[in-house]
């Protein structure tokens, strides 16, 4: 079985600020991981993925996320918060034999302060 | 080049009535998947098709929800009986095989009073 965990439904930060949101993951497979972000009223956009190549990955926006096995997370980061960046973000984990079903954290609104 | 197209975007209906949602992915894409995404929390999987068959139906909640693909393109989820629980943002998404990267549509907001 697979879960996510987000941990903070709601983040806030001031512009400019470093963004970090949390994901912790359990899977019995090794796991493809995903972090979306929702904007108000639109569909889910993919930010970035991890699928077993390179344990930093870098995405769009200028997020990135770790994987780090040993901690069981995926964290998201953002070295300086944009206004543009409030939204909503989901931590998603698939097994590579699911066929690309995603099981989704709760989701963390990010908040950004002028 | 569209993307995931849904429709309605928002529908109201009354308890105990049926209704159809419908999903066109993008041309091409082989996976479509229907999730559920109730106020406050994540997507919540409901079903996957590959092609024209559920490859996994594990996610719909009862036997009031269906969904069909029949041509291995546009999808319908269909709820029956509709409770107030059933009120949520439905989405669609779509990805060329399996494996690779799901497009999500916008979404249909369904809301049963």
């Amino acid at each position: 079985a697979q879960s996510v965990t987000q941990l903070g439904s709601h983040v806030s930060v001031s512009e400019g600020a470093l963004v970090l949101l949390r994901c912790n993951y359990s899977s019995s497979v090794p796991p493809y991981l995903f972090w979306y972000v929702q904007y108000p009223n639109q569909g889910l956009q993919l930010l970035l993925k991890y699928t077993s190549a390179a344990t930093l990955v870098k995405g769009i926006n200028g997020f990135e996320a770790e994987f780090k096995k040993s901690e069981t997370s995926f964290h998201l980061t953002k070295p300086s918060a944009h206004m543009s960046d409030a939204a909503e973000y989901f931590c998603a984990v698939s097994g590579n034999n699911q066929g690309g079903k995603l099981i989704f954290g709760q989701g963390t609104e990010l908040s950004v302060k002028p | 080049g569209a993307g995931v197209s849904q429709t309605p975007s928002n529908k109201v209906t009354e308890k105990g009535k049926y209704v159809e949602l419908r999903c066109d992915p993008i041309s091409g894409h082989t996976a479509l998947y229907w999730y559920r995404q109730s106020l406050g929390q994540g997507p919540e999987f409901l079903i996957y098709f590959q092609g024209t068959g559920a490859a996994d139906d594990s996610g719909l909640p009862n036997d009031r929800f269906f969904a069909v693909r029949p041509e291995g393109s546009v999808s319908t989820l269909k709820i029956q009986r509709t409770e107030r629980g059933d009120s949520a943002v439905y989405l669609c998404a779509s990805s060329l095989r399996g494996d690779t990267e799901a497009f999500f549509g916008q979404g249909t907001r369904l809301t049963v009073v």
